[in-house]
């Protein structure tokens, strides 16, 4: 079946640097699925942060960007300079038929400190 | 904007107990999805339903029952609580040929005496 694989664990970043959490997939049908990156921040619930369904396009939201890449199956979160703000657990996910849902990550938690 | 509210909040069971976890959208979606998340391994779909009175299974359904009899709701029943089982439950929605964007609900974690 489908797999997502992301960074593990916890991640910890000083204010004002850059982040990456790195994400490959593995999708079983021959066409290309849609890639999503969700956040949830403490005590809120899950939320779309970006999505992107055409390969080699790049989605971007409150300062994050991820790329679509199809030949590295990739697509790796990026942040050029992380706030406090940006600490939560961020998931990666993927979907190939728009009834069964997604396929999540294992989620990557982001603390951010000053 | 709508919203996911899934009750209740916290759920303790005793072992071998048949529990239901309910969960209500207001956004007039079609498609709602029940997923389990345990420490350590990210979100796994239970069960779906594209439409009212329609029942998908998804990885884990083993052990859960769900009901659609509304457009506006799913629940979802453990069958039997295991002795320690600890996991959040979480429901979400999505309109059709959206790219399967899914709104989440906040939750709803369960413990099992």
């Amino acid at each position: 079946g489908d797999s997502v694989t992301q960074t593990e664990g916890q991640v910890t970043v000083s204010e004002s640097k850059s982040l990456i959490i790195n994400c490959t997939y593995s999708a079983t049908s021959i066409g290309y699925p849609n890639l999503f990156w969700y956040v949830r921040y403490p005590g809120e619930g899950l939320q779309l942060l970006l999505k992107v369904i055409t390969a080699g396009q790049k989605g971007s939201s409150r300062g994050f960007e991820a790329t679509y890449n199809k030949e590295a199956t990739s697509f790796h979160l990026q942040k050029a300079s992380v706030q406090e703000s940006d600490s939560a657990v961020y998931y990666c996910a993927l979907s190939e038929n728009y009834a069964q849902g997604l396929t999540f990550g294992l989620g990557t938690r982001v603390s951010v400190f000053p | 904007g709508g919203i996911i509210t899934q009750t209740p909040k916290f759920l303790i069971g005793q072992e071998g107990q048949k529990l239901t976890l309910k969960c209500q959208q207001n956004f007039n979606h079609d498609t709602m999805y029940w997923y389990r998340q345990d420490s350590g391994k990210g979100l796994r779909l239970i069960y779906y339903s594209i439409t009212e009175n329609d029942l998908q299974k998804g990885d884990l359904s083993e052990g859960y029952d769900a009901s659609r009899e509304k457009k506006s709701s799913f629940s979802l029943t453990v069958t039997s609580a295991q002795k320690n089982e600890m996991a959040v439950f979480l429901c979400a929605s999505s309109i059709p040929f959206s790219q399967n964007t899914l709104y989440f609900g906040a939750g709803t974690r369960l413990s099992v005496l």
